[in-house]
């Protein structure tokens, strides 16, 4: 593994299921984020930790989850999938909270 | 409220300089960076400035002023590869960042 990697690359999901998108950084990095990327719009923070066992709001978290339970792992649970939801979601990761950010190769997700 | 503001689109001619501006109006301010998207991949960093003045590293400037809550990002000797959207982010005092919409920049021969 090198950097962060996603999974999966893309995933077309029926409205309802629930569904986990894996993120896995090696550079141990304290801090991840999830963001969504929509057309016309900017990257939105969905969930961030600062680091390994803490979580956090940002700006569209509602129906979204996720825990830290290691420094290298941060899944992000969509726990019953809305249209709304599709959207290119980004995992990124810093060394600290003032550092710049890493980004994943994003996960293509269209809830149907 | 939070508000970062970019061209949606930009055009310019292979070889020569094209200045794409952000401005911003935030709750606090912990710096800006500049990142670039080629479509269908994932951000990557350019540059971050937290005072003002200009940041030259090689082809690629950024310029803060934050008085003026304006920021460009100055890209010399266009090259083809350079065709990508490139986003503006700006940290806040509670360290998260809030990003623009991107600018889509079209490099033409």
């Amino acid at each position: 593994i090198a950097g962060i990697t996603q999974a999966p690359t893309s995933q077309i999901l029926a409205a309802g299921r629930r569904m986990t998108l894996r993120c896995t950084q090696d550079m141990r990095h304290n801090a991840m984020y999830w963001y969504r990327q929509d057309l016309g719009l900017g990257l939105r923070l969905i969930h961030y930790s600062n680091t390994a066992g803490t979580t956090g709001k940002g700006e569209v978290p509602d129906g979204y989850s996720v825990s830290r339970a290691n420094t290298d792992d941060f899944p992000l649970t969509l726990a019953s999938a809305v249209p709304s939801q599709t959207s290119v979601y980004f995992c990124a990761s810093s060394d600290s909270e003032t550092g710049d950010q890493f980004f994943g190769p994003g996960t293509r997700l269209t809830v149907l | 409220g939070q508000n970062i503001d970019q061209p949606t689109e930009m055009t310019a001619t292979e070889g020569a300089i094209v200045q794409i501006n952000c401005t911003y109006q935030t709750s606090g301010f912990n710096g800006l960076f500049w990142y670039q998207q080629h479509a269908g991949e994932a951000p990557t960093f350019l540059s971050y400035n937290v005072l003002d003045g200009l940041e030259e590293k090689g082809r690629f400037s950024s310029f803060l002023s934050r008085s003026k809550g304006y920021s460009y990002l100055l890209l010399k000797e266009l090259q083809m590869k350079d065709s990508a959207s490139y986003l503006c982010a700006v940290r806040e005092s509670n360290y998260q960042l809030i990003w623009g919409a991107g600018t889509k920049l079209i490099i033409k021969p």
